[in-house]
C-alpha cells in the first residue's frame, strides 16, 4: 500500500507570493491533516479535512487554508507569505479504525 | 485543552545502553489516544505505536516497549540496547476520540543521540 505523498519536496518562494501544496492520503483514509514544524515552535497542527470539509482548525491565520478533494487529496494554500512561514509542512492521513495517523515526507518551504 | 511534555530536550547515550524518553500529558477528555513518532533526519515521522486510555497494558516490541500510567498521566518510551540507527528526534503526541481524532497534539520531541 502506498504511503502519504506530498508535492513539492522543496519550495524556494518571496515574501508576498502565495504557495499550494499538495498532499495524496493512503488510499481509503479519508482523514488528512496538515502541521506545521518549526525550530522555535514545533509542530503545530493547522487544520484536518474529512469529507471534503475542514473537521479541525489549529490557531493559524487566515492567509493558511486549505481543501479536500472527493478522491481525498488535499492543498494547502499559504497567501502573502511571510518569513516565518519556512517551516517543513507535514501532511498526515488517518485511518478512522485505528485512529493511526500517518505521515508523508513533507515539504519544506523557505521564504526569502 | 491538550498538552503534552517531554521534559528531556536532549539525550546523549553510548550503543547498548537502554534508554527511556519520558512523556506527561494533560487532557479533559475521558477517552483518548496517545502516540509515539521517531523523525529521523530525512524528515519523515513515522509511526512507532498508539495506546488507548481505556487499555494500561504496557507494549513491547522487540527493543521498544512502552509504559502507560493513568495515574501519572505518563506515557514513557524505552529503547533497550539502543543502537545508533536509534538517533533521531521522538515525539509524544496526543488526540481525543470521536471528530477530533485527526488533531494531534506533540511534545516538544527529544532529541536522541546514540554514540558508537
Amino acid at each position: 500500500k502506498a504511503g502519504v505523498t506530498q508535492t513539492p519536496r522543496y519550495l524556494i518562494k518571496t515574501r508576498g507570493q502565495q504557495v499550494t501544496l499538495s498532499c495524496s492520503p493512503i488510499s481509503g483514509h479519508r482523514s488528512v491533516s496538515w502541521y506545521q514544524q518549526t525550530p522555535g515552535q514545533g509542530l503545530q497542527f493547522l487544520f484536518e479535512y474529512f469529507s471534503e470539509t475542514q473537521r479541525n482548525k489549529g490557531n493559524f491565520p487566515g492567509r493558511f487554508s486549505g481543501r479536500q478533494f472527493s478522491n481525498s487529496r488535499s492543498e494547502m494554500n499559504v497567501s502573502t507569505l511571510e518569513l516565518g512561514d519556512s517551516a517543513l509542512y507535514l501532511c498526515a492521513s488517518t485511518s478512522y479504525r485505528s485512529y493511526e495517523q500517518y505521515f508523508g515526507p513533507g515539504t519544506r518551504l523557505t521564504v526569502t | 485543552a491538550q498538552k503534552v511534555t517531554q521534559a528531556q530536550t536532549e539525550i546523549s547515550v553510548v550503543e547498548k545502553e537502554d534508554v527511556t524518553l519520558d512523556c506527561v500529558y494533560e487532557t479533559r477528555d475521558t477517552t483518548y489516544y496517545l502516540f509515539w513518532y521517531k523523525q529521523p533526519p530525512s524528515g519523515e515521522l513515522v509511526f512507532l505505536i498508539r495506546r488507548n486510555s481505556f487499555d494500561e497494558q504496557n507494549e513491547i516490541s522487540g527493543r521498544y516497549s512502552w509504559n502507560f500510567q493513568k495515574s501519572t498521566s505518563s506515557f514513557n518510551f524505552t529503547i533497550t540496547a539502543s543502537q545508533v540507527v536509534d538517533s533521531a528526534v521522538y515525539f509524544c503526541a496526543l488526540t481525543g476520540g470521536g471528530t477530533s481524532y485527526g488533531k494531534l497534539t506533540f511534545g516538544q520531541g527529544t532529541i536522541l543521540t546514540v554514540h558508537p
